[in-house]
């Protein structure tokens, strides 16, 4: 079953803005994680945030972690068309090491 | 380092013909996963090995069954082959409570 979801399930917006996904799953967590999927290609790690962390940048990434709200978001400043992708939150928790996955919001980034 | 690799990239199959997929890493990495992607599903997982010796079930494991060769190799095998396993399938390593690494997919059609 998945644990996140993702918010909204497709953006489209011109290069140069940001771009805003959201994440919200449902059980406490050891850590969130996104990733980022072109088309056709495996997914790549792009940000861990930890259950004890509020905020986390990677260079135009910035993740945030609100888990009294059991939600997080994945702002991609000033987007390029090379970001359009596909993004996914996942959920890692308790002692198992699975991850949960989100189903993913569709990223176009139009030149 | 060649990180995740996956063969084969694509295979089609008849109903009832069985198959296995290959999947190594170099990495050193304990944990592995098998991984199935269908649209608008998300990330499904097979199986998983938290180390090696030891393989789960985990939420689509009807169908298939691993073997964890050693610390590098987690192969999946088809048995029987159905249309509903038409799929990309994915594997990845990872060390637990960190990122997930993932292959190129293996393109999988059965008629």
């Amino acid at each position: 079953s998945q644990q996140g979801e993702e918010d909204p399930q497709a953006l489209s917006i011109q290069e140069g803005e940001n771009a805003t996904m959201n994440c919200s799953y449902k059980t406490s967590i050891n850590n969130l994680q996104w990733y980022r999927q072109n088309s056709g290609r495996g997914l790549v790690h792009l940000i861990l945030i930890r259950s004890n962390e509020r905020e986390k940048h990677s260079g135009r990434l910035r993740v945030t972690l609100d888990t009294s709200k059991k939600s997080s978001s994945l702002l991609i400043t000033a987007s390029r068309a090379a970001d359009t992708a596909s993004y996914f939150c996942a959920t890692e928790a308790g002692n198992n090491r699975k991850l949960i996955w989100g189903l993913g919001t569709s990223l176009a980034v139009n030149p | 380092n060649a990180g995740v690799t996956q063969t084969p990239k694509f295979q089609v199959l008849k109903t009832g013909q069985s198959m296995t997929l290959q999947c190594a890493q170099d990495m050193n990495h304990n944990s592995m996963y098998w991984y199935r992607q269908d649209p608008g599903m998300g990330l499904r997982l097979i199986y998983y090995s938290a180390s090696e010796g030891t393989t789960d079930k985990g939420e689509v494991p009807n169908g298939y069954n691993v073997s964890r060769l050693n610390k590098r190799e987690f192969s999946l095998r088809l048995e029987s082959a159905a249309p509903s396993q038409t799929s990309v399938y994915f594997c990845a390593s990872s060390e637990s409570r960190t990122e997930q690494y993932f292959g190129p997919g293996t393109r999988l059609t059965v008629t």
